[in-house]
């Protein structure tokens, strides 16, 4: 089975750009999360998707934003870049959206704003 | 939003056993807890998870205080690849609002060989 897909894996962006990220979740996976891990700020939740809807949100800027498709594939889409918002975005998928479900990462993307 | 403590880092020797431990006093009852590895210039991987009993994979063992105010992630004989930061979780039931993954800043474990 195919793990968590995310795409592009790299991707140079000038400051004021927009960018959209997507993630393959594994199939038959319903539920995809999306994180933010710069080096000062370690890992942090962004959003979570369940079945087309918005679960939950971290404590980002609304220029953060996301979404996910009927197929479960997942998009997330920064405007108005920033140098701050240069970081590895990670997405995970699991089964479904439950307090003992495990996720799986996929390799990230690395995102750089000059 | 309950959060973990872990040690910054913590080193072991290959083929000795590591306890790797985490606090979690705020913990509610239907908390469960989530352990995780990242290893360098990978995304996060499941490691174990467990809600009162001690649970235990292929991978490692997790070992969960009586009152849930602390637990143990337990490799059994760690080898070079276990090197990584391993990061304890809290994840509520999905009918609470709130319920995503806080990573915090994890135990960067070393192993020596």
């Amino acid at each position: 089975k195919a793990g968590v897909t995310q795409t592009p894996r790299y991707l140079i962006k000038t400051r004021g750009q927009q960018v959209t990220l997507s993630c393959s979740p594994i199939s038959g996976h319903r539920s995809v999360s999306w994180y933010q891990q710069t080096p000062g700020q370690g890992l942090q939740f962004l959003f979570e998707y369940f079945s087309e809807t918005q679960r939950n949100k971290g404590n980002f800027p609304g220029r953060f934003s996301g979404r996910q498709f009927s197929n479960s594939r997942s998009e997330m889409n920064v405007s108005t870049l920033e140098l701050g918002d240069s970081a590895l975005y990670l997405c995970a998928s699991s089964l479904v959206l439950a307090g003992d479900s495990e996720q799986y990462f996929g390799p990230g993307t690395r995102l750089t704003v000059t | 939003d309950a959060k973990t403590t872990q040690p910054n880092s913590m080193e072991s020797n290959e083929e000795e056993p590591v306890h790797l431990p985490c606090n979690h006093s705020t913990i509610s009852g239907t908390d469960y807890i989530h352990w995780y590895r990242q290893l360098p210039s990978q995304g996060p991987e499941y490691v174990i998870h467990g809600l009162t009993s001690n649970v235990n994979n292929r991978m490692a063992s997790l070992a969960i205080a009586e009152d849930r105010k602390s637990s143990t992630l337990i490799l059994h004989r760690a080898t070079l690849r276990d090197a990584a930061v391993y990061y304890c979780i809290l994840r509520a039931p999905a009918s609470n609002t709130g319920n995503q993954f806080y990573f915090g800043t994890g135990t960067s474990l070393t192993v020596i060989p």
